[in-house]
């Protein structure tokens, strides 16, 4: 069992709609979460990150969190052609040096 | 804003160069992390360091050193650069849990 897990996609929505990227872990000592988004031939860049259970929302994009069920997922609204990439959901444990990254799930957004 | 910059962002080298990989970050962060990527294969993480002179073994460690004389650099060392090495190497840097990347430097060798 892979230790983050993401459905690889591509997921297509239309312009406008809700999109809804998934992501699983293993360990149960993880304590930090993290959102990347990835344009092609480019490098990963932070755009959320969450410790708590809940929700947490930054304009467009929720996070949210169930550590009982070792989900994290990213909801973004509105969905727009720019925010057509790969997302890369990583996990980090408290005190620990490595941060794991999900293979990433692509996303393309029908104008 | 953190900043984290790489020597290169396209590089080509030969079967059998030394390939010296640069990277710089402004937070005076104590963590600084080299990967690779491939299409399939996701991030893989090379070596990491925890601090100055302080290195640890990541993944795919084989093929590579790497080197930390300050705190704002880490450099990745290809020792004698193979056709399989080509690839997307991305630095990486963390202050707290939040990592941030450098822009990536692709590197072919032919």
């Amino acid at each position: 069992q892979k230790e983050v897990e993401q459905n690889s996609g591509p997921l297509s929505v239309p312009e406008g709609a809700i999109a809804s990227l998934n992501c699983t872990y293993s360990d149960r000592g993880s304590q930090s979460f993290f959102w990347y988004r990835q344009y092609s031939g480019k490098s990963p860049e932070l755009i959320m990150f969450i410790y708590s259970n809940g929700d947490k929302e930054d304009g467009r994009f929720t996070a949210q969190l169930n550590k009982a069920s070792q989900y994290v997922s990213l909801l973004i609204r509105d969905s727009q052609p720019s925010d057509s990439a790969t997302y890369l959901c990583a996990v980090k444990q408290d005190g620990g040096f490595k941060t794991i990254f999900g293979a990433g799930t692509r996303l393309f957004v029908k104008a | 804003d953190v900043k984290v910059t790489q020597s290169s962002r396209y590089l080509v080298k030969r079967t059998g160069e030394k390939v010296f990989l640069e990277c710089v970050q402004d937070m005076d962060h104590e963590n600084m992390f080299w990967y690779r990527q491939d299409p399939g294969l996701g991030l893989r993480l090379i070596y990491f360091s925890y601090d100055v002179k302080m290195k640890e073994k990541g993944d795919i460690p084989e093929g590579y050193s790497v080197s930390r004389e300050k705190k704002e650099r880490f450099s990745l060392i290809l020792e004698s650069a193979s056709t399989n090495q080509t690839s997307m190497y991305l630095c990486a840097s963390r202050g707290g849990s939040k990592q941030y990347f450098g822009p990536g430097t692709r590197l072919t060798v032919t």
